[in-house]
């Protein structure tokens, strides 16, 4: 199975601040790694599919870059709604694995 | 619009097995594959498993002994079954074509 490696596990950051998690994957995932955001209670929501693609509605302050094995979720200027925890997930071998996440919090 | 709904029981005995249905609007089950995801409180997510569109399944090895998932595409109906049930099997349950997600279902195990 592929381990995604997410870091950091908890990250507390300030309104305006541009914010970074990473996602190592075990082995190469030929950039099939989509990022969730989750809230309490509440099931994941797609915003970046396929390393760099923009789900519709997700705004642009949110950005994905990476390759073979690593990977970045970018939140440029960071808002109040934008708390919650993320998670990365590689579609591209089998089982699809998600990362154990990032809990982000506002200060 | 696409929607998906998880249904089932919210309790299950230890040792018993699992039945959830996964109803879907807005979409085919021929055109998009479903897939399960579980969680357990504070965790993060596990993927069990996939009905493709084209009716084939795929499995995580893990609980493939375990685990069979199902469709009844008159219905818009996704269906999971799970055998063997243990206390750490409690979590949320979900459907998702990843795109898209259910609610959620909450099931507890326990005596």
């Amino acid at each position: 199975d592929i381990q995604m490696t997410q870091s950091p596990s908890l990250l507390s950051a300030s309104v305006g601040d541009r914010v970074t998690i990473n996602c190592k994957a075990s082995q190469n995932i030929n950039k099939y790694l989509n990022w969730y955001q989750q809230k309490l209670g509440e099931a994941p929501k797609l915003l970046i599919y396929n390393t760099n693609n923009l789900q519709t509605g997700i705004p642009s302050r949110f950005s994905g870059s990476g390759s073979g094995t690593d990977y970045t979720l970018t939140i440029s200027s960071l808002q109040p709604e934008d708390f919650g925890t993320y998670f990365c997930f590689q579609h591209n071998s089998w089982p699809l694995t998600f990362g154990s996440g990032t809990k982000l919090e506002i200060k | 619009q696409v929607q998906l709904k998880e249904s089932g029981p919210g309790l299950v005995q230890p040792s018993e097995t699992l039945s959830l249905t996964c109803t879907v609007s807005g979409f085919s089950l021929t055109s998009y594959s479903v897939s399960w995801v579980r969680q357990p409180s504070g965790k993060g997510p596990e993927w069990m498993g996939r009905m493709w569109y084209d009716g084939d399944t795929a499995y995580n090895s893990a609980l493939k002994s375990r685990l069979s998932i199902s469709r009844d595409t008159s219905k818009n109906q996704v269906f999971l079954k799970m055998n063997s049930l243990q206390t750490d099997d409690t979590g949320t349950y979900y459907c998702t074509i990843h795109t898209n997600w259910g609610q959620g279902v909450m099931v507890t195990v326990s005596s």
